[in-house]
């Protein structure tokens, strides 16, 4: 499956953070999505191969996400605010299942 | 504007009935719908799609109705269990303003009391 990690993370308010999604080998695209409590997941980015397909779910340039090598994806949130606490969730299909999404259990941060 | 929404919060029913969980939405461009199940600390799981071409689809005791004329989908859920209890979100596609990823709603829970 999708896998991500740290599961959860809390942080300070102000500090950097790095979150990691190992999708589906075989799977080209993928997507970052952030769920808050009691949504549904927001859309924030998405990846096909290496390149960002469509990044205008960011909120702003605090966020940032690569996926360098086509596999591997990290998410990167600089000088981190209180209202960025929520569950980030990563997900990945395959090039003939556009929105056949397997997703991750996603990483829970919390800012304090 | 792009928003998929849905009805009720929460749904409780008991173990053994049909469940249905309704779902609005205000893009008439969406093409493809899902409904995910979450359970708490994981993330969404798949259950059914539907094409904008079908008005039903049905699997494993679940079924999907798509009414394009009111913009309303629906999940109907057979012979409810607990193991069914879990967060419900619809989602759709937002294919005219080219993004190709879903759009989901807050999801409805979905309580079974035994």
């Amino acid at each position: 499956g999708v896998s991500q990690n740290p599961r959860h993370k809390i942080t300070k308010r102000g500090q950097n953070v790095t979150f990691r999604c190992d999708p589906i080998s075989e799977h080209n695209r993928l997507y970052w999505y952030r769920q808050t409590l009691g949504q549904g997941p927001e859309f924030l980015i998405y990846f096909q191969g290496t390149g960002a397909a469509d990044d205008s779910g960011l909120p702003n340039d605090r966020f940032f996400a690569v996926r360098p090598e086509g596999s591997v994806s990290t998410l990167k949130i600089q000088r981190t605010e209180r209202g960025d606490s929520a569950v980030y969730l990563c997900a990945s299909s395959s090039w003939d299942s556009l929105y056949g999404y397997t997703f991750g259990s996603g990483t829970r941060l919390t800012v304090v | 504007g792009e928003s998929v929404g849905l009805h009720l919060p929460t749904l409780s029913v008991q173990e053994g009935d049909n469940s249905i969980i309704n779902c609005a939405y205000s893009n008439s461009a969406s093409d493809y719908f899902i409904w995910y199940k979450q359970e708490s600390g994981k993330g969404p799981q798949f259950i059914i799609d539907i094409r904008s071409n079908m008005d039903k689809r049905q699997g494993q005791r679940v079924t999907v109705l798509l009414n394009k004329t009111v913009k309303h989908l629906s999940l109907q859920i057979a012979a409810t269990q607990p193991g069914d209890s879990a967060v419900y979100f619809c989602a759709g596609d937002s294919m005219d303003t080219g993004r190709r990823a879903l759009t989901f709603g807050s999801g409805t829970r979905l309580q079974v009391q035994p």
